[in-house]
């Protein structure tokens, strides 16, 4: 497509429940990253994907959370027994690789944990 | 740790005023700073950036000046449009990890005709 494109834009869910947000990239962008946006705060970046390597999972604030990318293309962030203050917007973003930091981002999942 | 700061949550000025939002950081390995610029509902948007090499980066309404001594930026918008109301995000990387960018929170700027 495009643009990024992220499903759903918006959802409700219990406390305790699991859910997956998914994210499908611009076509050819390499290099794959996931954000999010908490009430008041900055973007966050959570993980990142480049190619086949290894994911950078270093901003992922739990192992409730856990994402992966497969073909090198969509990418699925999965959030465990959820709680209360990951109510957030997620944020998708993907980009080239060799010098371009023009990120394009997704227009986000608002996720709300009631 | 926020790393990246924007200390004004917002602003607003007059349609063919001059906006300047602003930008602090701390780390001083970020070398590549990029202002995004976000519309509700939507992800955000990049709009300009700039290198630790240049101090000023200029495309069209939009400037971005760096001081580096200081660990500080700032975007420049003339002459300012209600179409630039939308909260913009500065963040900051090191070209060497350019994966772990940081953001600020944001400032909402409101353009009054």
């Amino acid at each position: 497509g495009a643009g990024v494109s992220q499903s759903p834009s918006n959802k409700v869910t219990e406390k305790g429940k699991d859910v997956e947000l998914r994210c499908d990239p611009i076509s050819g962008h390499t290099a794959l990253y996931w954000y999010r946006q908490s009430l008041g705060q900055g973007l966050e970046f959570l993980i990142y994907f480049q190619g086949n390597s290894a994911p950078d999972k270093s901003g992922l604030p739990s192992d409730r959370f856990s994402a992966e990318r497969t073909g090198g293309s969509v990418s699925t962030l999965t959030i465990q027994r959820t709680q209360q203050e990951d109510s957030a917007v997620y944020l998708c973003a993907s980009s080239t690789t060799g010098g371009d930091y023009g990120y394009t981002f997704g227009s986000g999942t608002r996720l709300t944990v009631v | 740790d926020q790393q990246v700061k924007q200390n004004s949550p917002s602003l607003s000025v007059q349609e063919g005023r001059i906006s300047i939002l602003n930008c602090d950081y701390t780390n001083s390995m970020f070398d590549y700073f990029l202002w995004y610029k976000k519309y509700p509902a939507e992800g955000p948007t990049f709009l300009i950036s700039i290198s630790s090499i240049k101090d000023k980066n200029e495309d069209g309404r939009f400037t971005v000046f760096l001081n580096k001594s200081a660990k500080h930026l700032s975007l420049h918008i003339v002459p300012s449009q209600p179409g630039d109301s939308a909260v913009y995000f500065c963040a900051a990387s090191a070209l060497s990890n350019n994966n772990d960018m940081r953001f600020g929170a944001g400032t909402r700027l409101t353009v009054k005709p």
